[in-house]
């Protein structure tokens, strides 16, 4: 069975500072790792994903995300924080070899960023 | 949201009532989706299909049913033996490797 944590129901930041949103994940062989973010009653939109590779990845919005293997993790980080930035962020893990590529998310933290 | 369409964007039901979610896509992907979310919860999986004709229970499944009779659409039916609709439904297609999502459908029930 593949899980993700995500630690902190909550992450609140200065604009301005940089800002990181923890994710773990256990999953059987190679992991497809991916962060969404989801702003009020709306659907998840894509920002980034890793599935092999370079171990930093860079996504949409100035987000990136670095995959350690041996931790587990594949926490989600800016450098400058903005206002517009505050939302639901989720992370989501698949299992390479999994046939039916549905994803398994966390539970999502939002991200407060204070002006 | 992209090429991903749901309707009705607000779905009210009263109990002992089927209620029937669209969803509709014109990205040609094979593959369709669909999730509950819940506060505190994240999005958990219902059903997908993989093709057209073919579609397959996810971890949560009890209590809907869906169809895939063309690939563009994957319709969801929340039946009465659903003992807990009221959620947050959004529906996903792949390309290959990333999920797509439209814009959901809140469901209150009554």
């Amino acid at each position: 069975a593949q899980s993700v944590a995500q630690p902190e129901d909550q992450v609140n930041v200065a604009e301005g500072n940089p800002l990181t949103v923890k994710c773990t994940y256990s999953v059987s062989g190679n992991p497809y790792l991916f962060w969404y973010v989801q702003y009020p009653n709306r659907g998840l939109q894509f920002l980034l994903k890793y599935i092999t590779g370079d171990n930093l990845v860079k996504g949409s919005y100035g987000f990136e995300a670095e995959f350690n293997k041996s931790q587990t993790s594949f926490h989600l980080k800016k450098p400058s924080a903005l206002v517009s930035d505050s939302a639901l962020y989720f992370c989501a893990v698949r299992g390479g070899d999994t046939g039916r590529r549905a994803l398994t998310f966390g539970s999502g933290t939002r991200l407060q960023v204070q002006p | 949201d992209g090429g991903i369409t749901q309707s009705p964007k607000y779905l009210f039901r009263k109990e002992g009532q089927n209620v029937t979610l669209s969803c509709e896509q014109n990205l040609n992907h094979d593959a369709m989706y669909w999730y509950r979310q819940d506060p505190g919860q994240g999005l958990r999986l219902i059903y997908y299909s993989q093709i057209v004709n073919d579609f397959q229970k996810g971890d949560i499944a009890e209590g809907y049913s869906v169809s895939r009779e063309k690939k563009e659409s994957f319709p969801l039916t929340v039946t009465s033996a659903q003992k807990n609709p009221t959620a947050f439904y959004l529906c996903a297609t792949i390309d290959l490797h990333t999920q797509y999502f439209g814009p959901g459908t809140r469901l209150t029930v009554l």
